[in-house]
């Protein structure tokens, strides 16, 4: 089926040092989205992406949306403990992209 | 309200009792979605309302599992003879009007069947 997938699903860090998170779709996506869990929270909005090739960035973070609209990475510069959390992108698919379809996640833990 | 709020926080069951949810989203928010968390995993989609209507269930693990949403605001997830494999995080989201638009979470119900 169709499918979302993120890499890694783990990464500790030191802190000070660049993050990246990785997201795969099985299929064209009209657009993605990242969101942001923190330990025992729950999902948080960071972004959508819509166009081909599109990058937007938030102070220390950087969102990058694949040529093909098939992939998406999120990048933070040198990490601070408060970026610890859980990163899941999602993009709609299904018929008539009608689900919000979410990866596995990637939790970053930092050590300060 | 402000944010989307959801009810109770937490439930223990027992195998084999019926469990409700409740889910009350930002009231301008059209649309309303119920996903399945478990953990370490991402949300996995279980149905959606536009206002009353419910497009599509196609998530729902089992015919044990319906929701409703009679007024097009406050939404409840039902689980029938709970079974201890149910035992997640249900969490429920609210957007402005589809998929394209930003979806927010509720606190989630923590649900585990003894």
């Amino acid at each position: 089926g169709q499918q979302v997938m993120q890499i890694p699903q783990y990464q500790h860090v030191q802190e000070g040092e660049d993050f990246t998170t990785y997201c795969n779709s099985s299929t064209t996506l009209s657009n993605i989205q990242w969101y942001k869990q923190r330990p025992g929270g729950h999902p948080v909005f960071l972004i959508q992406l819509v166009k081909s090739g599109e990058v937007k960035k938030q102070k220390r973070l950087t969102f990058q949306f694949g040529e093909a609209k098939k992939n998406s990475s999120l990048h933070i510069t040198a990490t601070q403990t408060t970026d610890v959390g859980t990163y899941f992108c999602a993009g709609p698919l299904g018929q008539g992209a009608q689900k919000l379809v979410f990866g596995q996640g990637t939790r970053l833990t930092i050590n300060p | 309200g402000a944010g989307v709020s959801q009810s109770p926080r937490y439930k223990v069951t027992k195998r084999g009792q019926d469990v409700t949810l409740r889910c009350d989203p930002i009231s301008s928010h059209a649309t309303l979605y119920w996903y399945q968390q478990a953990l370490g995993q991402g949300p996995e989609f279980l149905t959606y309302f536009n206002y009353e209507a419910q497009p599509d269930k196609s998530g729902l693990p089992s015919d044990r599992f319906s929701a409703e949403r009679p007024e097009g605001s406050i939404s409840t997830l039902t689980i029938q003879r709970t079974e201890q494999r149910d035992s997640a995080m249900y969490r429920c989201a609210s957007s402005l009007v589809g998929f394209q638009e930003t979806q927010y979470f509720g606190p989630g119900t923590r649900l585990l069947v003894l």
